[in-house]
């Protein structure tokens, strides 16, 4: 199985910050990655997947990059919407497996 | 547009089976274009990916959950099932379902629904 491991587990940023979210695949995964967005009490929304396709919608703000083992979301720029959870999520051989999450809380 | 809705008893006993229903619309489950697929995800934890269908009725499942796990497909009804064997309360969790695009990632959610074993 492959293991998905996000960091920070947690992140405090302000409104206006970068801010950049890695995930870190235990195999080699090519760029079989998506980024999810989830709030509490919602479903997950997918914000990226081919490690940097940014899905129709959603903000240019938005980004997404690595291959390999190694990727990474960034936010440009926070705005007050974005302070959610954030999952990465692989597929490999027939299986996939999601990251911890990774949460983005106000300063 | 497409819409997912779960489906299913909110309450399972202990080494009962569970079973959900996720229905499609705005879509076919018959597309060759997509597999649908269920995850998983306990109250504070991690997402867990439970398993997928095609429309062939192909499956693959989470290594972990494979012997306790079956997802099949109803085509007359535009729908697809999750059957989960022998719970335990490591089984309660909010339960989606998921379309899952080209490029195997999931592309339109379900609301979900918890499901709690509790006797």
């Amino acid at each position: 199985d492959i293991q998905m491991t996000q960091s920070p587990s947690t992140l405090s940023a302000s409104v206006g910050d970068r801010v950049t979210i890695t995930c870190r695949a235990s195999q080699y995964i090519s760029t079989w990655l998506a980024w999810y967005q989830q709030k509490p009490g919602k479903a997950p929304k997918l914000l990226i997947y081919k490690a940097s396709t940014l899905e129709s919608g959603v903000p240019s703000r938005f980004s997404g990059s690595g291959s390999g083992t190694d990727f990474t979301l960034t936010i440009s720029s926070l705005q007050p919407d974005d302070f959610a959870t954030y999952h990465c999520q692989q597929y490999n051989s027939y299986s996939y497996s999601f990251g911890q999450g990774t949460k983005l809380e106000i300063k | 547009q497409v819409q997912l809705q779960e489906s299913g008893p909110g309450l399972v006993k202990p080494s009962q089976t569970l079973s959900l229903t996720c229905t499609v619309s705005g879509d076919s489950v018959s597309s060759s274009t997509y597999y649908w697929s269920w995850v998983r995800q306990p109250a504070g934890k991690a997402l867990e990916w439970i398993g997928r269908i095609y429309s062939r009725g192909t499956t693959n499942y989470n290594p972990s959950l494979k012997s306790r796990v079956s997802i099949s497909l109803d085509t007359s009804e535009n729908r697809f099932s999750l059957r989960v064997n022998s719970v335990t309360a490591a089984d309660t969790a909010v339960y989606y379902c998921a379309r899952v695009n080209y490029y195997f990632h999931m592309d339109v959610w379900g609301n979900g629904t918890t499901v709690i074993v509790s006797s």
